[in-house]
Parts: C-alpha cells; structure tokens; sequence
C-alpha cells in the first residue's frame, strides 16, 4: 500500500535541542496528522492540520501543513527525556484511511 | 473521552490455532472501526476497515477468510486471525472513528509459535 516518506528514520539528540522531521508525498492529501507511538502501544494524536499553509502549535510541538498539500514538518523544541517515541505522519484518504509514515525513532541522551 | 480498548493485550497462541483480538470503543459509538498490523520497527499498515453492520472493507494484499472482522455492535469489533503461522506474529492496533478522528486502541502483541 501507499506510504509517505518520512524523514529522518532515526534521530540521537542531546537533551534540550530542537527536533525537525518531515514527511513528502506524491499524492495530495486533505488532512496531515502526527502521532506519537512509545512501546507496546498505540499511536497517540499530536497535532491535526486541515489547511494547505497551516501551521500549529500544541505547547513545544509545531507542525506545518505544505502549500503544496504533499508535505508536512514536524519541529519539537527544547527536548525532554519524555519526547523519546516513534512519531508517524499520517495523511488522509477517503472515507477516513490512514496513510502512514515510515517513523521518525527518536532518542534523546539526557 | 474517546478511549478506545483492546483485549487481550498479548496473546501466545500455537500454530493453526485460531486468535479473536477485541476492540472496544469504551465512551462512545463508532460506526467504523479499522484494524491495523504492524511488523517491528515498521510503520502502521491497514488491514481492514470494519463497519457496523455491514461487511468489512479489506485492503488489498489482507485475506478476508484469513482475518475475520465482526462488527456487531457500535461499541465492538472483533478480529480473528484463523489458523494462524508464525508469519502472522505482529502487533495489531485498532482504531474508532469519531467526529472524523481515529482514536487508537493499546495494541495487541500476538506471538505464533
């Protein structure tokens, strides 16, 4: 099935430095998630964007919809030890099916 | 709100046996549920899209005699993994739609042996 590429697989950060990810598409999507999965549980939404253009902010997190509306970013800011995770990207299709992300691993040495 | 459950958590089961995951939508009524299945340290993959009561929609590539999905209620899906194989050992996460969000379950871990 389809999937968005997301970037990067994998990060190792130092503890209060900035995160950015992102994810492309070759198809044009209507809706941009982001979620957060830690071990051995399910994804848990961060942010939703609806607009070509949108950016929003859920406290350090801020996520950007593309103009395009086949690319979103992701930035965290000021790293904690609990931002440790897997981050999926998800767009939209049809009658509410998700397309996912390949994940974002991220790791945080304290 | 919006508390979606699964049960069991983790299942250990034999091979050819078969294993019925439960997912519930605890506070609320979803008219579509979906399964997952993801692999390790893979991404999150569509199986099915399960819709009260009506048959379920699978994706393309998922056996529907394999993976049977049961929507009987607003509040209930069930999926059973038939006959299962190791090949089949996954995490299986389900989700329920409301007001156009998916709320995810916790996950079941299945293990064939």
């Amino acid at each position: 099935g389809q999937q968005l590429n997301q970037s990067p697989q994998s990060m190792f950060i130092q503890e209060g430095e900035d995160v950015s990810m992102n994810c492309t598409s070759s198809s044009i999507f209507n809706t941009w998630l982001w979620y957060k999965q830690e071990p051995g549980e399910g994804p848990v939404l961060l942010i939703a964007l609806y607009k070509a253009g949108e950016l929003t902010s859920n406290g350090r997190l801020t996520a950007q919809f593309g103009i395009t509306r086949k690319d979103s970013f992701l930035n965290i800011s000021a790293s904690i030890p609990s931002d440790v995770g897997i981050y999926f990207c998800a767009g939209i299709q049809g009658a509410q099916k998700l397309v996912f992300g390949q994940g974002t691993r991220l790791t945080i040495n304290p | 709100g919006a508390v979606v459950s699964q049960h069991p958590s983790w299942v250990i089961c034999k091979s050819g046996t078969s294993v019925k995951i439960e997912c519930r939508s605890l506070d609320f009524q979803a008219t579509t549920m979906f399964w997952y299945r993801q692999f390790p340290k893979q991404s999150l993959m569509l199986m099915a899209t399960s819709n009260e009561g009506s048959k379920a929609t699978y994706e393309q590539g998922v056996e529907k005699d394999k993976f049977l999905i049961n929507h009987a209620s607003l509040t209930l899906s069930t999926l059973t993994v038939t006959s299962a194989h190791p090949e089949d050992s996954s995490f299986y996460i389900c989700s329920a739609n409301l007001h156009n969000e998916q709320f995810f379950g916790p996950g079941t871990r299945l293990t064939v042996l």
